[in-house]
Formats: C-alpha cells, sequence, structure tokens
C-alpha cells in the first residue's frame, strides 16, 4: 500500500502565477482533505471532498479551488498567487466522511511564491 | 468555534528520560476527537496517539499516553523512555462535528544523547 501520495514534491512559481497540487488517497479511502502549512504554523483546514464534492470549507478565497475525481485522487487549484500562499500543502485521506478519525496524511507539497 | 493552544513552543528531553507536552482546547461540542501528531523533517504527519472524548480512559501506545482533562479541556501527551528517533514536532488537533482537524501550533521536541 503506498499511502498518501502528492506531486510534485517541490514547487516554485512566480506572483500571479496558477498552481496545481496533486493527492492520490491511501488505497480504499473516498474523502481527501487539503491544508496550508506556513512555516512555524500548524495546519490550517482549506476543504474536503467527498463524493467528488466540496463538502466542508476553511477560511481561504476562492483563488483556492479543487477537484476529486472518480477514482478519489484530488487536486488543489490556487489562482493568482501571492507571496503569502508559499507554505507546504497538505493532502489528508479517510474513509467515509469521517475524516478526522483515520487521516492519513502525504508527505506534502513545498510550495514557494517569488 | 474550537480552538487549540499549545504554550510550549520548544522542548527538550534528556534520551530515557520522560517528557510532557501540553495541548488545551475550547470547544461547546460533547463529541470530539483528540489527537497528537508528529511531523519529522520528512513532513510527513504521523499520528501518534487518539482519544474519543466520551472514553474516559486515557489512552495508551507503548511509550506514549495521554492525560485527558475533559472538564478541563487539557489534553497532555506524554512519552516515556525518550529515544532520539522522537525529536520532531508535535501538534495537537482536535476533531469535531465539522469533520476537519483544527490543529495547534506545534511544539518542537529535542532529545539529547
Amino acid at each position: 500500500d503506498a499511502g498518501v501520495t502528492q506531486s510534485p514534491t517541490h514547487l516554485i512559481k512566480t506572483r500571479g502565477q496558477q498552481v496545481t497540487l496533486r493527492c492520490s488517497p491511501k488505497s480504499g479511502h473516498d474523502t481527501v482533505s487539503w491544508y496550508q502549512q506556513a512555516l512555524g504554523q500548524g495546519p490550517q483546514f482549506i476543504f474536503q471532498y467527498y463524493e467528488e464534492e466540496e463538502r466542508q470549507r476553511g477560511n481561504f478565497p476562492d483563488r483556492f479551488s479543487g477537484h476529486q475525481f472518480p477514482n478519489y485522487s484530488s487536486e488543489l487549484n490556487v489562482n493568482a498567487l501571492l507571496l503569502g500562499d508559499s507554505a507546504l500543502y497538505l493532502c489528508a485521506s479517510s474513509l467515509s466522511g469521517r475524516a478526522w478519525t483515520e487521516a492519513f496524511f502525504g508527505q506534502g507539497t513545498r510550495l514557494t511564491v517569488v | 468555534a474550537q480552538t487549540v493552544t499549545q504554550s510550549q513552543p520548544e522542548m527538550s528531553v534528556q534520551e530515557a528520560e520522560t517528557v510532557t507536552l501540553s495541548c488545551t482546547y475550547d470547544t461547546s461540542e460533547s463529541d470530539y476527537y483528540l489527537f497528537w501528531y508528529k511531523q519529522p523533517p520528512s513532513r510527513q504527519m504521523i499520528l501518534v496517539i487518539r482519544q474519543e472524548a466520551y472514553k474516559q480512559q486515557n489512552a495508551t501506545e507503548n511509550r506514549f499516553s495521554v492525560n485527558f482533562q475533559k472538564a478541563a479541556k487539557s489534553f497532555s501527551l506524554k512519552i516515556s523512555d525518550s529515544q532520539l528517533g522522537d525529536a520532531a514536532m508535535y501538534f495537537c488537533a482536535f476533531g469535531g462535528s465539522q469533520g476537519n482537524l483544527i490543529f495547534g501550533k506545534g511544539t518542537k521536541l529535542s532529545v539529547k544523547p
């Protein structure tokens, strides 16, 4: 079992650009949550996808959007990048919507905006 | 809104000794979960231990145990027989009815040989 895999591991983008991050959940999991972890901080919840729909959303602007595919994999898109978007982006997968009882995390994507 | 507070930005422990990391939280919910996650330099969040709020018995996982005080909204992690591999960031997290995790700011644990 490969667990939760995220790609790419590192990414450098310029202000104003758009970025797409990808996540493949642990085998058998159907729910994907995305978190943003700024340097020296705890992860902050962005949104959660279940059955290909956004089910919960944290306090993030509409520049942050996502998608979940029929195979449960997910993408996080960020438009009009700001310097403040530089962070580690973590994906967590779980089963049947109970996102906090058996959440498994990937190793994250380190996004640097210059 | 739920909040999680970790008041110790950094802690240090001698190898083989015991250390306790503190966490307090605030919620109006009665049914929830509390977690301690470990984040080593590899960045991956690893679940250390989980506590269900309706269970009075404190959770234990090998060298890791918690002191869960529901009325005081306190959830501390005790690491016994500390090992060099325990050095990492430790995050306390709350999971409630919203279905997402709320994390504290973390405690950096150093283990001295």
